[in-house]
């Protein structure tokens, strides 16, 4: 079956430091790959997406890379600041079907401190 | 702006009550969708609709119905609430264009005693 597996948080930086949230998948076909972020008290929304391998989606300085031969898509960021403070899912989707179910990983929880 | 409104925050109900958790879009959008939100498990898709009066079971339906008499509207009801059904629910909505990019409500936090 279609899987998401990201790696467990917390996580804690500092401000300023580099951020990798690890993330791969499983899929039967090629799914899209996307980042929601959900900021506390709040639902959630998409950070970024790629619908095919080798893309890089990007936003707010985020980025994560499309890697079919590792069926990966870690989420990376230079310098992170105490804003970025928010819980980060990846998710897969079948690009053009119009029902776009989404199958999300269990999230990973940042805190970035001052 | 776009927007997914819930109708509680919060909600207290007590076991073998009717609980209906309302969600409502105003972008037009075809499809909505409910989840259930649990420490450790991430987001689990309950029901889907993509259409009006259209439902589609996700992966953990039991317990649960919906009801969407307008595109807009999409209902969430727990027939008779139970201690395990204590969440975190979360609405969200998607054109059947850009389907993937579903937009999300800020959640209602269901605690059933």
């Amino acid at each position: 079956g279609n899987s998401v597996t990201q790696m467990e948080g917390p996580v804690t930086l500092s401000e300023e430091a580099f951020l990798t949230i690890n993330c791969t998948y499983t899929a039967t076909g090629y799914p899209s790959l996307f980042w929601y972020v959900q900021y506390p008290g709040e639902g959630l929304q998409l950070l970024l997406k790629a619908t095919k391998a080798d893309d890089k989606g990007s936003n707010k300085g985020f980025e994560a890379t499309y890697r079919k031969e590792t069926t990966s898509f870690h989420l990376e960021k230079g310098s992170v600041q105490v804003s970025d403070s928010a819980v980060y899912f990846c998710a897969l989707s079948f690009y053009g079907g119009s029902q776009g179910n989404l199958i999300f990983g269990k999230g990973t929880k940042l805190s970035v401190k001052p | 702006d776009v927007k997914v409104t819930q109708s509680s925050r919060y909600l207290v109900k007590r076991t073998g009550e009717k609980v209906f958790l309302e969600c409502v879009q105003d972008m037009d959008h075809e499809n909505m969708f409910w989840y259930r939100q649990d420490p450790g498990l991430g987001l689990r898709l309950i029901y889907f609709s993509y259409d009006v009066k259209m439902k589609e079971k996700g992966d953990i339906p039991e317990g649960y119905s919906v009801s969407r008499e307008k595109k807009e509207r999409f209902s969430l009801i727990l027939e008779s609430a139970s201690t395990n059904q204590t969440s975190m629910y979360l609405c969200a909505s998607s054109s059947k264009f850009y389907s993937y990019e579903q937009y999300f409500g800020p959640g209602t936090r269901l605690t059933v005693t």
